[in-house]
């Protein structure tokens, strides 16, 4: 089983401020394969990134992927109140599909 | 629009059974691989279960193997998951979501409450 660890489990900051959510894989993950969500107290997961840095309709451009391998970052330019949330890479391409255990991001 | 609607939820007793049903719309049913996730309460997400187009290629998370059964009725649109053998770690909401962008989960249900206690 990949098992995909993220960092930190909660980060607080400011409107405007950049945020950088972080997702290690413990086997090497296509970047085909490594997406990121956002979810919302009582909602749905919400696809913000596939294929590690593409944006999924409708996602705003201060959302950005990158990486590869084993070490993958989600990074949020510039912060505005609506990114709170719970934050979750997943990987999607071998069973067990897999998703991290989530970052939380606070809005201070 | 694309809409999954969940179904079936409920309160079982340890070792009883349910059956959930996802009715999709606003898409081509047939076209996408779909999934079944859960998420228990204040936990984070954890794939359950997913099914390719025609059903014939399924997989499960060890945790449910041999009690799950994920099945599809592409001709009503449906996707359906028969639970059985229910226990307390079961306990958890449960979502369809269709696997669409580059097989990223790209539209998600609202879920069904399942809770499994006695």
């Amino acid at each position: 089983e990949n098992v995909l660890t993220q960092s930190p489990g909660t980060l607080s900051l400011s409107p405007g401020e950049r945020a950088t959510l972080s997702c290690r894989a413990s086997q090497s993950v296509s970047s085909s394969d490594l997406a990121w969500y956002q979810q919302k107290p009582g909602q749905a997961p919400r696809l913000l990134i596939y294929g590690a840095s593409t944006r999924a309709t409708g996602i705003p451009d201060r959302f950005s992927g990158s990486g590869s391998g084993t070490d993958f970052t989600l990074t949020i330019s510039s912060l505005q109140a609506d990114d709170c949330g719970t934050y979750y890479c997943h990987q999607y391409r071998i069973s067990p599909w897999t998703f991290g255990q989530g970052t939380k991001v606070e809005i201070k | 629009e694309v809409q999954l609607v969940e179904s079936g939820g409920g309160l079982v007793q340890p070792g009883g059974s349910l059956r959930l049903s996802c009715a999709a719309s606003g898409f081509t049913f047939s076209h996408y691989w779909m999934i079944w996730v859960r998420q228990a309460p204040g936990k984070g997400l954890e794939w359950v279960a997913n099914m390719n187009q025609d059903g014939s290629k399924k997989y499960y998370v060890d945790s449910v193997k041999g009690r799950f059964t994920i099945s599809r009725d592409n001709a009503k649109n449906s996707l359906y998951l028969q639970m059985n053998s229910l226990r307390d770690e079961d306990t958890a909401v449960y979502r369809c979501a269709r696997s669409g962008q580059q097989a990223a989960y790209d539209y998600w249900g609202q879920g069904t409450l399942v809770t499994v206690s006695s």
